[in-house]
């Protein structure tokens, strides 16, 4: 039982190019969701879905698109990546909505845009 | 929209003492959850502890405890004997439950924990 895993954990980007950061989880959770870390804040939430099939914004959605295809994936697409976008990024999911549901987060990925 | 403040940025302890982090939050809501997560150098986040807004009894998980005062809108961790282990950053967050899965944790900034030896 892996939980959530994320690849890359590191990438470097240049201004303008494109990437796709990758979130799997084994649990069986139905929702899903990424999130944002800035240096020295707390994590900011991107975009989440409740299903497969089913995705919808968070606080700071623009410069991201996602996609949910099957219930283990949920991939973050980078278009024309900004030195905003400049961060760590997080995955988690949970079985069910409410807070007596523990987000499991995934390892991160540290990237860079230049 | 609700907020988290930590107002501690950094804060340090000896091993085997005791020591209290900050939270402060806003909100009008009655119905909540609040959780303190801990972020140790490797960046995994990792639930620490949790409260029901609507228990007015205080969560306790072994050495970790809150103070839950839902009047003064605050919600203090404090971790007991501390541990090397311990060091890391603390995050302080915030959920209101909604219908349809649109939950979301608004974190506080965070306080970084050293516990020196």
């Amino acid at each position: 039982n892996a939980g959530v895993t994320q690849t890359p954990k590191f990438r470097i980007l240049k201004i303008g190019q494109s990437m796709t950061l990758q979130c799997t989880q084994d649990m069986n959770h139905n929702y899903m969701y990424w999130y944002r870390q800035d240096p020295g804040m707390g994590l900011k939430l991107i975009y989440y879905s409740v299903g497969a099939g089913i995705t919808d914004k968070g606080e700071v959605p623009n410069g991201y698109n996602v996609s949910r295809s099957t219930t283990e994936d949920f991939p973050l697409r980078l278009e024309l990546a900004a030195p905003s976008q400049t961060s760590v990024y997080f995955c988690a999911s949970s079985y069910s909505s409410g807070g007596a549901y523990e987000q499991y987060f995934g390892p991160g990925t540290r990237l860079t845009v230049t | 929209a609700q907020t988290v403040t930590q107002s501690q940025p950094e804060m340090s302890v000896q091993e085997a003492e005791t020591v209290t982090l900050s939270c402060t939050y806003d909100t009008s809501e009655n119905n909540y959850y609040l959780f303190w997560y801990k972020q140790p150098p490797s960046r995994q986040m990792i639930l620490v502890i949790r409260q029901e807004a609507y228990k007015q009894q205080n969560a306790t998980e072994n050495r970790f405890s809150v103070n839950f005062q839902k009047a003064a809108k605050s919600f203090s961790l404090k971790i007991s004997d501390s541990q090397l282990g311990d060091t890391a950053m603390y995050f302080c967050a915030f959920m209101k439950p909604t219908q349809g899965g649109s939950e979301k944790l608004v974190f506080g900034k965070g306080t970084k924990l050293t516990v020196n030896p």
